[in-house]
């Protein structure tokens, strides 16, 4: 079993919609949490941080239920532009000297 | 600013054949990190640098796989008599890492080199 686990994709969605992707972690001593973006043949940028309290960037939510070890991301009114793969990660420290742990990964297509 | 380049971006070996692949982090950053993600697959961990001591190469799948970083900032990744199964992305990260400071310990991807073994 892998160590963060994602819904499988791909999740093929119209312009507008709402979408939620779902992840969870096996490591209970897992420390910081993250949602990464990746287009296709590019590299993964950093799309937020998750935190316990759960954290908003414009049309983007993230949550993190640490006694579930479950991470989730919202996306409103999705927009053509958000079609990629979303990277649900996980760091097993505070500090930044340590690996992140990926998840496969969930395809998203926004459709016109 | 420059973000973190790596080079070659393509690299196509014969069976093999050896292959060194080449990280510049972003100018400051003490840690560096080498990913290896495959087709479909999320970045898997391969070694870690902080400035030029290699603190962590538990992910480095074979003896054949080297890494380095003699002064501290450019890393080399190189593969020795690479095998089909070696063909994946080669990502590099660095983080400025201060130090318990979260605003510091993003990790910035590089762009990759796409190594493909025939």
């Amino acid at each position: 079993r892998k160590e963060v686990e994602q819904d499988p994709g791909p999740f093929n969605v119209p312009e507008g919609a709402t979408v939620a992707f779902n992840c969870t972690y096996s490591n209970s001593a897992s420390q910081s949490f993250f949602w990464y973006r990746q287009d296709c043949r590019k590299e993964p940028k950093l799309l937020m941080s998750v935190y316990s309290s759960g954290n908003e960037d414009g049309r983007f939510t993230a949550q993190l239920n640490r006694a579930s070890q479950y991470i989730s991301l919202l996306i409103r009114d999705s927009k053509l532009s958000d079609s990629a793969t979303y990277l649900c990660v996980v760091n097993n420290h505070y500090s930044g000297n340590t690996p992140l742990v990926f998840g496969k990964g969930t395809r998203l297509s926004v459709i016109a | 600013g420059a973000g973190v380049s790596q080079s070659p971006r393509y690299k196509v070996a014969k069976r093999g054949q050896d292959v060194a692949l080449r990280c510049d982090p972003i100018s400051g950053h003490v840690s560096l990190f080498w990913y290896q993600q495959a087709l479909g697959q999320g970045p898997e961990f391969l070694t870690y640098f902080q400035n030029e001591a290699q603190l962590d190469k538990s992910g480095l799948p074979s003896d054949r796989f080297f890494a380095e970083r003699p002064e501290g900032s450019v890393s080399t990744l190189k593969i020795q008599r690479t095998q089909q199964e070696d063909s994946a992305v080669y990502l590099c990260a660095s983080s400025l890492e201060r130090g318990g400071d979260r605003a510091t310990d993003t990790q910035y991807f590089g762009p990759g080199t796409r190594l493909t073994v025939l």
